[in-house]
This record gives C-alpha cells, sequence and structure tokens, in this order.
C-alpha cells in the first residue's frame, strides 16, 4: 500500500508542451505540497494545500497550476516547458497545519525537457 | 523568509567513524527541525527531529543537537556503515505559517568500506 503516490514516474517530453503530474495520498493527512528537486539537489517548495486549499504559493512561474480536488489529491499542470523545468518534483503530505508534522514523500517523478 | 544553511555539501567518512552535519537557520520562530535522508533514486525520509524545547535526541547511532540560542542543530551519525551513504537534508519549520519546512541544500555522505 503506497502512502503517496504520484504518476508518471518519468516524463520525458519537448520544450513548449503542456504536461501534469498526478498525486494521491491514502493517510487520511490535510496538507498536501508539491517540491522541485533540482540537479544539484536542492529541495524547494512550490505550493502547499490544506485541505484543498492553497496555503503556500512560493515564487515559481504561472506556467505551473496545482489543483486539488479533494484533500487526497494534489496534481500538478505545467504549461508551455521550458529547458529549466527538468528536475525531480515531489509530492508529500502531512497530517494538518502542526510544524510537528512528519513530511511523507511520494517516489517523485523525473522530468526532462528537450 | 527563513534561511537554513547546511554545511558540508559532501562528507566521507570511514566505516566505523563518526559523520557530523551541521545546520543553521535565520528565524528565532522556527521550532521544529527534522532532518530527512535521500538514498540514490529514492524518496527523502524523517530519519529524525527535534523541538525547540529539547536540546539533544537520540536514537540508535543518529542525534540531534539544537542550541537556540546560536540557531543552529547538527545530525550526528556514529559507528557509520556502508548503508548511511545517503544526502540528508536539515529542515527548518515555522509554526506560525502552517506546515512550512525549509530545507538545507544537503549533505552527501560516502561512507567507504
Amino acid at each position: 500500500d503506497t502512502a503517496v503516490s504520484q504518476t508518471p514516474k518519468y516524463l520525458v517530453t519537448q520544450m513548449g508542451n503542456d504536461k501534469s503530474i498526478k498525486c494521491e495520498q491514502n493517510l487520511g493527512h490535510d496538507t498536501m505540497y508539491w517540491y522541485k528537486q533540482d540537479s544539484k539537489k536542492f529541495l524547494k517548495i512550490m505550493f502547499s494545500y490544506n485541505n484543498k486549499e492553497l496555503i503556500i504559493n512560493e515564487t515559481v512561474p504561472n506556467r505551473f497550476s496545482p489543483k486539488s480536488p479533494d484533500k487526497a489529491h494534489l496534481n500538478l499542470h505545467i504549461n508551455s516547458l521550458e529547458l529549466g523545468d527538468s528536475a525531480v518534483y515531489f509530492c508529500a503530505s502531512s497530517h494538518g497545519t502542526s510544524s510537528y508534522g512528519e513530511l511523507f514523500f511520494g517516489e517523485g517523478s523525473r522530468l526532462t525537457v528537450l | 523568509g527563513e534561511n537554513v544553511e547546511q554545511h558540508p555539501s559532501t562528507l566521507s567518512v570511514q566505516e566505523g567513524d563518526s559523520a557530523v552535519i551541521k545546520c543553521t537557520y535565520s528565524d528565532s520562530a522556527s521550532n521544529y527541525f527534522p532532518w530527512y535522508k535521500q538514498e540514490l533514486g529514492k524518496r527523502p525520509q524523517l530519519i529524525i527531529d527535534i523541538r525547540s524545547n529539547v536540546g539533544e535526541k537520540k536514537d540508535q547511532r543518529i542525534a540531534v543537537t539544537l542550541n537556540k540560542t546560536a540557531k543552529h542543530f547538527s545530525l550526528h551519525i556514529t559507528e557509520t556503515q556502508p548503508e548511511d551513504s545517503a544526502v540528508y537534508f536539515c529542515a527548518a519549520s515555522l509554526s506560525n505559517t502552517g506546515n512550512q519546512f525549509y530545507f538545507g541544500t544537503g549533505t552527501s555522505l560516502t561512507v567507504i568500506p
């Protein structure tokens, strides 16, 4: 039983295309996130949703649009892909808005933009 | 916002030796400091955490210390083993902004058999 699952695991696409990554958690958590990990392994938060509401929106291009249809799902749609978008994107979830909640990460989605 | 710095970026130790990774944070409001381990090609996973009301916490071969005054915290791994080889991330969390975690830049630890 995978706690946080994201699809696809690998995504190779051309510049200018639009793509989506889906994420689902079965832990009953209230908060979900998207993190970007670049080639230098930096983990940078992009978005955070609590009970389907956006609570964190770091400075990311507006080509990135998260969507949370319910609190168990947080999808990431990227328009007009650029070379610099190549990275591993991790979905994560945690319980509530308590700062003591452990982050559970998905396996990551490796996006390669050619 | 919070700024977390982590050193060193790479660390090589002989099997059986100790490894220490250090982090500093900027916002005195941060009150939760987890450490994550990421093995090659895998997801980051929590290995230990510490809250601001505690100075030290230990779990078998790993320990974390926190100095709130100096705003730094450290991860200590004793009797290192090859399976400890991974990238380690520290993080700081701001309780008054909900669940916002700021990660350090990571330390790539290699344990040489």
